[in-house]
């Protein structure tokens, strides 16, 4: 029972181009998210994260948006560089504690 | 400086033998966990300790026993192996401050092939 899902495995685009990510989720307890980034034979490292008061935070580049209604979150990354190539997990918590993942959308950016 | 380590990176054996994960942080968080990805991708987390304790424990099967001899460390056991435990394994770890503050930390992954 996949809670946390990316529908897209893969994602192109553009050096210089807006990329979004998106993640949908099932449980509407979850109330802290969080985007980690891969790269291969690495662990994910933590990028950005948003709790349910929020329906956006920004760092830097990389935004997150949050749609509770719709269950639904995004990562914009704006302007895309060819070292975001990576993949990208979504991750959801009810409890503070326990997450569940997405399976990854995995960006590559075209110099 | 490693922040969360894990030995070995690779791992290969046969059916029916027993094998340990080795997983070290110098964070010194609190919290730290076990996770598995498998041939989908999906990362799903197997035991959660904290301070030495045991606080999560998914539907893992127990030949699966992780051992925390102390916060900094917690090692994975996994007797009789099987096919199916060729997987990543994925150690983390977190400082439990606030709710909102929670994010882990993760080891390099120890790809673990049985034969």
């Amino acid at each position: 029972d996949q809670q946390v899902k990316q529908n897209s495995p893969s994602l192109s685009v553009q050096e210089g181009r807006i990329s979004i990510l998106n993640c949908d989720y099932t449980n509407s307890m979850f109330d802290y998210f969080l985007w980690y980034k891969k790269y291969p034979a690495e662990g994910p490292t933590f990028l950005i994260s948003i709790s349910s008061i929020k329906d956006k935070n920004e760092d830097g580049r990389f935004t997150v948006f949050l749609n509770k209604s719709a269950k639904h979150l995004s990562l914009h990354i704006v302007p895309s560089q060819p070292g975001d190539s990576a993949v990208y997990f979504c991750a959801a918590s009810a409890t503070g504690n326990q997450f569940y993942f997405g399976t990854g959308t995995s960006l590559t950016v075209i110099p | 400086d490693t922040a969360v380590s894990q030995t070995p990176k690779y791992l290969v054996t046969q059916m029916g033998n027993d094998k340990s994960i080795k997983c070290e942080q110098n964070l010194g968080h609190d919290t730290m966990y076990w996770y598995k990805q498998d041939s989908k991708k999906f990362l799903k987390i197997m035991f959660s300790y904290n301070n030495k304790e045991l606080i999560i424990n998914e539907t893992v099967p127990n030949r699966f026993s992780p051992k925390s001899p102390d916060k900094a460390h917690l090692n994975l056991h996994i007797n009789s192996l099987e096919l199916g435990d060729s997987a990543v394994y994925f150690c983390a770890s977190s400082q439990d401050e606030t709710l909102y503050k929670v994010r882990q930390f993760f080891g390099p992954g120890t790809r673990l092939t049985v034969l």
